[in-house]
């Protein structure tokens, strides 16, 4: 579909951070939105981001730029059970959203 | 109570029948999307609704159609089920604002085998 490209894997260590990027190409831009899913579960909304810049929400922090079609959401202070896939998801200027194939983020002790 | 319920959750069908997926949410949301998950990847939009009868194909609604009669109820047929269309189905509902807009409220799933 549109665009929307995420690493497949991500591992970093409990008590440090990470990062997940993800870059877009869709049909117009009217937001960005991120979800974190578990193993046999639905996804479950994050964060969203409109305009450009860092957008700190604590534990999660999301950045966009919109010139360059691109964002990261930021983990920090992991812990264990961050564990799970994160999903990047663009919402284009017919208001669909399309998803990226999500990031496998392990977290080691 | 903001939720979105899917039934049902599993289903087993044999090629050839048809199926009926539902999705319903109280939470007055004018758009509902139905999308799928197949194992290791994303999930890829079948159809979106922006109200009442007023549906557009997302990027892979071939072999399926929609309906939606009422605000609060969005339906996903199969006809013919092939098996292919064996996947995990995810419907989803939103309000129709730039910031709520992005915020998608899921429901659980449904799991559909086709033998």
């Amino acid at each position: 579909g549109q665009g929307v490209e995420q690493p497949d894997n991500l591992m970093s260590v409990e008590g440090t951070f990470a990062r997940v990027n993800c870059t877009y190409s869709t049909s117009g831009f009217n937001g960005l939105s991120w979800y974190q899913q578990r193993e046999g579960h639905a996804p479950v909304f994050l964060s969203y981001v409109v305009l450009d810049g860092l957008k700190d929400s604590g534990h999660f922090s999301t950045f966009l730029s919109r010139s360059n079609g691109y964002s990261y959401l930021l983990l920090t202070e992991l812990q264990i059970k961050d564990s799970a896939s994160y999903l990047c998801a663009v919402r284009d200027n017919n208001n669909r959203i399309f998803f990226g194939d999500g990031t496998q983020l392990v977290v080691k002790p | 109570d903001m939720k979105v319920t899917q039934m049902p959750r599993y289903l087993i069908k044999r090629m050839g029948e048809n199926v009926l997926l539902e999705c319903g949410q109280d939470m007055s949301h004018e758009t509902m999307y139905w999308y799928r998950q197949d194992p290791g990847l994303g999930l890829q939009l079948i159809y979106i609704s922006y109200d009442v009868d007023s549906n557009s194909e997302g990027d892979i609604p071939k072999g399926y159609r929609v309906s939606r009669k009422k605000r609060e109820h969005f339906s996903l047929i199969l006809d013919s089920a092939k098996t292919n269309q064996t996947s995990v189905y995810f419907c989803a509902s939103s309000f129709y604002g730039t910031g709520t807009g992005n915020t998608l409220y899921f429901g659980e799933g449904s799991r559909l085998i086709v033998v």
